[in-house]
């Protein structure tokens, strides 16, 4: 199998404090992981490339420094946001791709629905 | 950036029917285009995916066809059946480098009517 966990999977916080969500993969290493944000009906919006023991690469918009990520071991990263607002709430999903130079596919985890009052 | 562009929006279609879902890409180096499906409140599953160096690839009911000249791919979904309702997602990127997210289609939302 390839199993991928996110944790919480609801979180309601208040204008201005951080949340951090965590993306585990289960059975498989995973050197890559890869945070997405998908609004309500609609599609998923890379936001950035989170690569083990090396700074994540974030996509043209998202600001490093609101959405910080670690990716600090092989089955672990974690998305923190900071001083969040409520144009922050949103639908985050995390996927990890197994390690491995042949192996391309992507496993989503559950996805974290957040929400900043 | 990579666009991927994915058309019907909404396709509705009778049980055992076929069902075509298109997309097309911008950028001429992607080399990945996996397909998936997301039921309402799931996570996306991968049903199938094709690399840039195969035309057509087929998993019992479900094929994907790969033009790379014309840039568009293809979801065909035969004999289809109610448990196929769900939204289709098509997605395109070039592997390797660390840098290989994935450029997602807008979705298609496939109804099967009995």
């Amino acid at each position: 199998g390839a199993v991928v966990s996110q944790h919480p999977s609801r979180v309601i916080c208040k204008s201005g404090t951080s949340v951090k969500i965590e993306c585990r993969s289960l059975d498989f290493q995973a050197t890559t992981m890869f945070w997405y944000r998908q609004f309500p009906k609609k599609s998923l919006m890379l936001m950035a490339t989170s690569n083990e023991g090396s700074k994540a690469t974030y996509e043209q918009g998202v600001e490093k420094d609101k959405f910080l990520i670690n990716h600090a071991s092989l089955t672990l990263s974690t998305l923190t946001v900071t001083s969040a607002h409520p144009e922050d709430s949103s639908f985050y999903i995390c996927s990890a791709r197994k390690a491995g130079t042949s192996v391309y596919e992507q496993y989503f985890g559950p996805g974290t629905r957040l929400t900043v009052t | 950036g990579e666009n991927v562009e994915q058309h019907p929006s909404t396709l509705s279609v009778q049980e055992g029917d076929s069902a075509v879902i298109k997309c097309t890409y911008s950028d001429s180096a992607s080399n990945y285009f996996p397909w998936y499906k997301q039921e309402l409140g799931k996570r996306p599953q991968l049903i199938i995916d094709i690399r840039s160096n195969v035309g057509e690839k087929k998993d019992q009911r479900i094929a994907v066809t790969l033009n790379k000249t014309a840039k568009h791919f293809s979801l065909h979904i035969t004999e289809t059946q109610p448990e196929d309702s769900a939204v289709y997602f098509c997605a395109a990127t070039l592997t390797g480098g660390g840098a290989d997210g994935l450029t997602f289609g807008k979705g298609t939302h496939l109804i099967i009517q009995p």
